[in-house]
């Protein structure tokens, strides 16, 4: 399979600052997605970024894939954020197959 | 719209028992998927289902089987449960195809065999 590295593997923040996470991929993919685990744990879809730069409010993400690395921004961070942020990618010959990371475990303090 | 539904939310058994995890969706996906996800770790594909009447491994597929006769369930069967595998089991669906697949996740069963 796939190698998918997150960093940081733990981030605490203090409300209103702003993070930058990481995430590299050892092969060729044809699909990118970052999803949110809150702390109940409930996986919500974030982005479907394959390549190039998308907004959603304060979040942001772009992947480079020639480069192999993905980088999702979340500005003005609240406490909501918190929970624990996953790169998930698959590569077109596996199908629908996505490889996981290790996850980022962000904490916003207020 | 219900989305990914997932029963029991919490089940302990005992070493050695079977169980059948249910995974229904609402949202006329037409892949379905089961990960399972040990702590602190991300989630790991167990089963994954293009369509009805077909289903394929993925990454720990030992230990489980599944079925698939309808687009809208797609339950996960242990037949003889083991301490390896207590973990918190996720079903997830989407759309088959390029682009955004509409992955939708439940909201996790969690599994202790003692």
């Amino acid at each position: 399979g796939i190698q998918v590295e997150q960093s940081p593997p733990d981030l605490i923040l203090q409300e209103g600052a702003n993070s930058t996470l990481r995430c590299n991929f050892s092969d060729s993919v044809n699909n990118l997605q970052w999803f949110h685990q809150n702390p109940w744990g409930q996986l919500i879809n974030l982005f479907y970024i394959p390549s190039g730069t998308k907004q959603n409010g304060r979040l942001s993400a772009t992947t480079v894939a020639t480069e192999r690395y993905s980088l999702l921004y979340i500005s003005s961070s609240q406490t909501t954020d918190s929970g624990v942020y996953f790169c998930a990618v698959e590569r077109s010959d596996t199908g629908n197959q996505f490889y996981f990371g290790t996850g980022t475990s962000l904490t916003v303090i207020p | 719209n219900a989305g990914v539904t997932q029963t029991p939310k919490f089940r302990i058994l005992k070493i050695g028992q079977s169980m059948t995890l249910q995974c229904t969706q609402d949202m006329n996906h037409n892949y379905m998927y089961w990960y399972r996800q040990d702590p602190g770790m991300g989630l790991k594909l167990i089963y994954y289902s293009v369509g009805a009447g077909i289903t394929d491994k993925g990454e720990v597929p030992n230990g489980y089987n599944v079925s698939r006769s309808t687009t809208e369930d797609f339950p996960l069967r242990l037949e003889l449960a083991a301490p390896s595998q207590t973990s918190v089991y996720f079903c997830a669906s989407s759309y088959s195809g390029e682009g955004d697949y509409g992955y939708t996740f439940g909201s996790g069963t969690r599994l202790t065999v003692v």
